[in-house]
C-alpha cells in the first residue's frame, strides 16, 4: 500500500448504529486530518492531529470521536449520527502540521446515514 | 473573514477546447493559493500553487496566476483532454495548515 488509504470506501448506517472509519498513511508523516466533504459545499476541517496529539477540533458534534493511536493511523468513531451527516469523509496527512507542507488525501469513505 | 468563491459547475467542454475556471478570494494578509483536483473515486491531489502576488503556478498544462489586484487565481488550460474530467477545488492557506476551500467545480470533457 502506498499513500493514504481509507476503509471502508462505502458505509451505510442507521442512526442508532456505531461504526468506525479507518485511515492509514504510508508516507512517514507526522500530522493527520479529518475533513467532511458535502455536495456543493467547501471542505470542512474536522480534526487535526500532530504527533498523535489532537490540536484542532472545529466545533464538531460529539457524535464524531477521533482517535490517533500512532502517527500512521487515524480513526473516526461514529455513533447516533443524523441524516445530515451523510457525506464523503476524507483523511489527509502531511509531513508536519506547522510548516505548510502539502496535504496528501485518501480516497474517502462515502457515508450514508439512514 | 477569509473565503474562496469559484464558479459553479458543471463546466462541459469538448476535447481540445480552452478551459478557464474562475476563482476569487477574500483574505487578510497574503495567503498562499492552491488548485486541487479530485478524479472520480479518488482523493484530492495538489495540482498547482502560488505563494505570492504575480506568481504563476503550473502543472500538467494547467496554469494559474496569483492576481492580488483582482484577488483572483483563475485556472486555465489551453487544450483539455477527456482525462481532465474531474472536480477542481480552489483553496487559500491563511495559517500553516488551515485551508479555506471553494465548493468545487465539476469539469466534464466530451470526446
Amino acid at each position: 500500500e502506498t499513500g493514504v488509504t481509507q476503509t471502508p470506501r462505502h458505509l451505510v448506517m442507521g442512526m442508532t448504529n456505531k461504526k468506525s472509519l479507518k485511515c492509514e498513511q504510508h508516507l512517514g508523516h507526522n500530522a493527520m486530518y479529518w475533513y467532511k466533504q458535502s455536495a456543493k459545499k467547501p471542505l470542512e476541517l474536522m480534526f487535526v492531529y500532530s504527533l498523535e496529539e489532537r490540536v484542532e477540533n472545529n466545533s464538531v458534534p460529539s457524535r464524531f470521536s477521533p482517535e490517533c493511536p500512532n502517527s500512521s493511523h487515524l480513526f473516526l468513531h461514529l455513533h447516533t449520527l443524523q441524516p445530515e451527516d451523510s457525506a464523503l469523509y476524507l483523511c489527509a496527512s502531511s509531513q508536519d502540521r506547522d510548516r505548510g507542507d502539502e496535504q496528501y488525501f485518501g480516497p474517502g469513505t462515502r457515508l450514508t446515514v439512514t | 473573514g477569509n473565503s474562496v468563491t469559484q464558479m459553479e459547475g458543471p463546466v462541459t467542454l469538448s476535447e481540445e477546447a480552452f478551459l478557464t475556471i474562475n476563482c476569487t478570494y477574500t483574505a487578510t494578509g497574503y495567503p498562499s493559493l492552491f488548485w486541487y483536483v479530485q478524479y472520480p473515486g479518488e482523493g484530492l491531489q495538489l495540482l498547482l500553487k502560488a505563494t505570492k502576488a504575480d506568481d504563476k503556478g503550473s502543472n500538467k498544462g494547467f496554469e494559474a496566476t496569483y492576481r492580488k489586484e483582482t484577488t483572483s487565481f483563475h485556472l486555465e488550460k489551453g487544450s483539455v483532454q477527456v482525462s481532465d474530467s474531474a472536480v477542481y477545488f480552489c483553496a487559500l492557506r491563511y495559517s500553516n495548515y488551515q485551508l479555506i476551500w471553494g465548493a468545487g467545480t465539476k469539469l466534464i470533457i466530451k470526446p
